[in-house]
């Protein structure tokens, strides 16, 4: 069955600190990874799409890394800043789309 | 960035009414368009997958007949609500593919938010 987990479910962390959220899938055949950010009513907006070949890929303080091998992709967020509070929605495309539960994020001043 | 609209962005309606929920894409031809459901502080829960000019595939438990889809262009599908009822109040979201099952990039449109009293 195919499935995506997240780790945490959710976090809280003081502004200015890194973070780091977990996705595991078991989802075969493997096409490709996408992190969402969605602020609470909101739709999710894509922060990074990864392919099987690509090991890390940055935008701005998100960095999003995939280990195909051991089916494991992280979402990295650097120097928190308010506006990062959100939650983050890891996807993965195999012959359909597999939806994370999400990390509910919430930064702190 | 592609742009998906959804309107209206926020609708109450009374208990037995259908509401319709439009998506569109703005600047691009979605050949795929996805209606998702959302609940207070859950992920988003797939309910269908509609291709333009076919019948949309419907997610287990999800009711064909109480949400009907329609993707008769390649910028607009709509949802219908029909006879809703209070455990319908949701947050609707819709995302549109350029490519056929939604392979590339997906754009997800702001959600729609149903009370139904």
């Amino acid at each position: 069955k195919n499935q995506v987990e997240q780790s945490p479910q959710s976090l809280i962390i003081l502004e200015g600190k890194n973070c780091t959220l977990q996705c595991n899938y078991t989802v075969s055949p493997f096409s490709n990874l996408r992190w969402y950010k969605q602020d609470t009513g909101r739709g999710p907006v894509s922060l990074t799409i990864m392919t099987f070949s690509e090991n890390t890929k940055s935008n701005g303080r998100y960095t999003a890394t995939l280990d195909a091998d051991t089916k494991q992709s992280s979402l990295h967020i650097t120097a928190s800043q308010l506006s990062d509070s959100a939650s983050y929605i890891c996807v993965v495309r195999g012959n359909m789309l597999t939806f994370g539960g999400g990390t509910r994020l919430m930064v702190k001043p | 960035g592609a742009v998906v609209s959804q309107h209206p962005s926020w609708v109450i309606c009374k208990s037995g009414t259908s509401v319709k929920i439009e998506c569109r894409s703005l600047d691009f031809q979605a050949t795929t368009m996805f209606w998702y459901r959302q609940f207070p502080k859950q992920s988003l829960m797939l309910m269908a997958t509609s291709n333009e000019g076919s019948k949309a595939t419907y997610e287990q438990g999800v009711e064909k007949d109480k949400f009907l889809i329609n993707h008769a262009s390649l910028t607009l599908s709509t949802l219908t609500v029909t006879s809703a009822h209070p455990e319908d109040s949701s947050f609707y979201i819709c995302s549109a593919s350029q490519l056929a099952g939604g392979t590339g990039e997906l754009f997800f449109g702001e959600g729609s938010r149903l009370t139904v009293l």
